[in-house]
């Protein structure tokens, strides 16, 4: 089916283990993002790429690697997950054509717990 | 920085009652502003959004103005319904050239009981 997809939707870990959440869009939209959702706080940009090999921090990039060697795919990789990366992850993906108006659009989110 | 504030809910109305959340944002020159919806246990998903000031985004049966004097993004909807039910978060993007990033507003809790 088109749209965009993350895997797993529920993951739980333990401190210091490397955690790989995967983003996936089928509609070859030239930008990604992730973000975290965590109570009192709403959504905060963790990272975005722009295109393939193309990627700049978010508000709150420490702890997480991100790559895009596809369009299509987005992953985000906890090195060394610690308790404070308890969260819910979304990814998202827009065309962006360049128009200050870009709609995002959003993936179902992955509930990462950090033990 | 730029910077986006919702009322703190949860906002717990009945059925049919009329709805306001209000977001006032903080941003250089005139950004876009959006409102998104998220459903239980769904992502998020663009509700409406204005582009300048004066403009009105609406869907749903949902409304919102772009108020530059006042710096506000208000949303409305006349007559909720129990489906409304949803968290609720405003964002901008700003107005410096070429492709910008969302903030997000921390979110509205919208119950509706039947």
């Amino acid at each position: 089916d088109a749209g965009i997809t993350q895997s797993p939707r529920y993951k739980i870990t333990e401190t210091g283990r490397q955690v790989t959440l995967m983003c996936h869009q089928t509609w070859s939209h030239s930008y990604m993002f992730w973000y975290r959702q965590d109570l009192g706080h709403g959504l905060r940009l963790i990272y975005y790429s722009a295109a393939a090999d193309i990627t700049d921090k978010g508000e709150v990039p420490d702890g997480y690697v991100v790559s895009r060697s596809k369009t299509e795919n987005f992953p985000l990789t906890l090195e060394s997950a610690t308790r404070s990366q308890t969260s819910v992850y979304f990814c998202a993906s827009s065309p962006g054509a360049g128009g200050l108006q870009e709609t995002q659009y959003f993936g179902p989110g992955t509930r990462l717990l950090v033990l | 920085g730029d910077s986006v504030t919702q009322m703190e809910g949860p906002v717990t109305l009945s059925e049919e009652a009329f709805l306001t959340i209000n977001c006032t944002y903080t941003a250089t020159g005139y950004p876009s502003l959006f409102w998104y919806v998220q459903y239980p246990g769904e992502g998020l998903q663009l509700l409406l959004k204005a582009t300048k000031a004066d403009d009105k985004g609406s869907n749903k049966g949902f409304e919102a103005t772009y108020r530059k004097e006042t710096t506000s993004f208000h949303l409305e909807k006349g007559s909720v319904q129990v489906s409304d039910s949803a968290v609720y978060f405003c964002a901008l993007t700003p107005s410096s050239g070429g492709y910008s990033t969302l903030t997000f507003g921390k979110g509205t809790m919208l119950l509706v009981s039947p």
